[in-house]
C-alpha cells in the first residue's frame, strides 16, 4: 500500500495566492522528499527535510515535517501559472534505500 | 551533462507479447529503480537495484522482472504482457554517497499500452 496520503489530490488557486499541499505517512521515516511532475514527464526533486528537521525552506517553498502526527506540508507562496503541476511526497524508512511515494496533489495556478 | 535515459518513449503492444523497457544512465549512481505511474495511484515501485549484483521487489513485481546488465543499465521486461499494465513507467537512479540526502534522478518516462 502506499506509503503517503496527500490532500488535497486536487487545488486550483489564482497566481499570487499560496498553495498548501499535505502529505501523511504510516511508518517511521529517515527523511521525506517533495517531487514535482509537469504534465507526463519525469519527476524533479524540489526539497528534502530529515526526520530530526521541523522545517526548511528552498526559494519559494517551506516544506514542516511533524513526526508526531507522521505528516508533512508544502507551501508554495506567490504561486505563479509556471507553477501548474503535480506535487508527490515521498518517504524513505530507517530500514532503507528505497522511495516511497504518496499519490500527489494536482495543482493548477490560473493567470 | 548527466542524465538517465529510457527507451523506447511509447510503445504499444498486444496482450501475450513480450516487451522489454529499458535504462541507461550516465550519472555514475549505483542505485537504479524502475516505478509505474497510473492515475490517481501515484508512483508504485516494481523493482530496485542498489547495485549491479543485487536485485529488489518492490511494492508490484508480479509480472515483471528486471535485470541489472552494468552500472548503467537496468532493464524492466514484461514477459507476457497484460492490459492491466498498461501504465506510464519511469526508471530512476540514486548516489547512496550523498548519505541522508540521497534523491531520485528520473529518465522521461515510457507510456506502455497493452491492447
Amino acid at each position: 500500500s502506499q506509503q503517503g496520503e496527500e490532500d488535497p489530490q486536487a487545488l486550483s488557486i489564482q497566481e499570487g495566492e499560496n498553495a498548501t499541499m499535505n502529505c501523511s505517512y504510516k511508518t517511521s521515516i529517515n527523511n521525506l522528499q517533495w517531487y514535482r511532475q509537469n504534465s507526463g514527464r519525469g519527476l524533479v526533486h524540489l526539497i528534502l527535510i530529515r526526520s530530526n528537521e521541523r522545517e526548511k525552506h528552498s526559494g519559494r517553498l517551506r516544506v514542516t515535517l511533524d513526526t508526531s502526527k507522521k505528516s508533512s506540508s508544502l507551501l508554495i507562496t506567490a504561486s505563479r501559472a509556471a507553477d501548474t503541476a503535480s506535487y508527490f511526497c515521498a518517504t524513505r524508512d530507517n530500514q532503507g534505500g528505497k522511495l516511497i511515494f504518496g499519490q500527489g496533489t494536482e495543482l493548477s495556478v490560473k493567470p | 551533462d548527466a542524465d538517465v535515459t529510457q527507451t523506447p518513449r511509447n510503445r504499444i503492444t498486444k496482450t501475450g507479447k513480450r516487451i522489454m523497457l529499458e535504462c541507461s544512465q550516465t550519472k555514475g549512481h549505483d542505485r537504479m529503480y524502475w516505478y509505474r505511474q497510473d492515475p490517481g495511484l501515484g508512483l508504485r515501485l516494481i523493482y530496485y537495484s542498489f547495485d549491479v549484483k543485487d536485485i529488489n521487489k518492490g511494492e508490484i513485481s508480479d509480472g515483471y522482472s528486471v535485470s541489472r546488465q552494468a552500472q548503467a543499465k537496468f532493464s524492466l521486461s514484461l514477459e507476457s504482457a497484460i492490459p492491466n499494465q498498461t501504465a506510464l513507467y519511469f526508471c530512476a537512479t540514486s548516489d547512496p554517497r550523498t548519505g541522508a540526502r540521497e534523491k531520485l534522478f528520473f529518465g522521461s518516462g515510457t507510456q506502455l499500452s497493452v491492447l
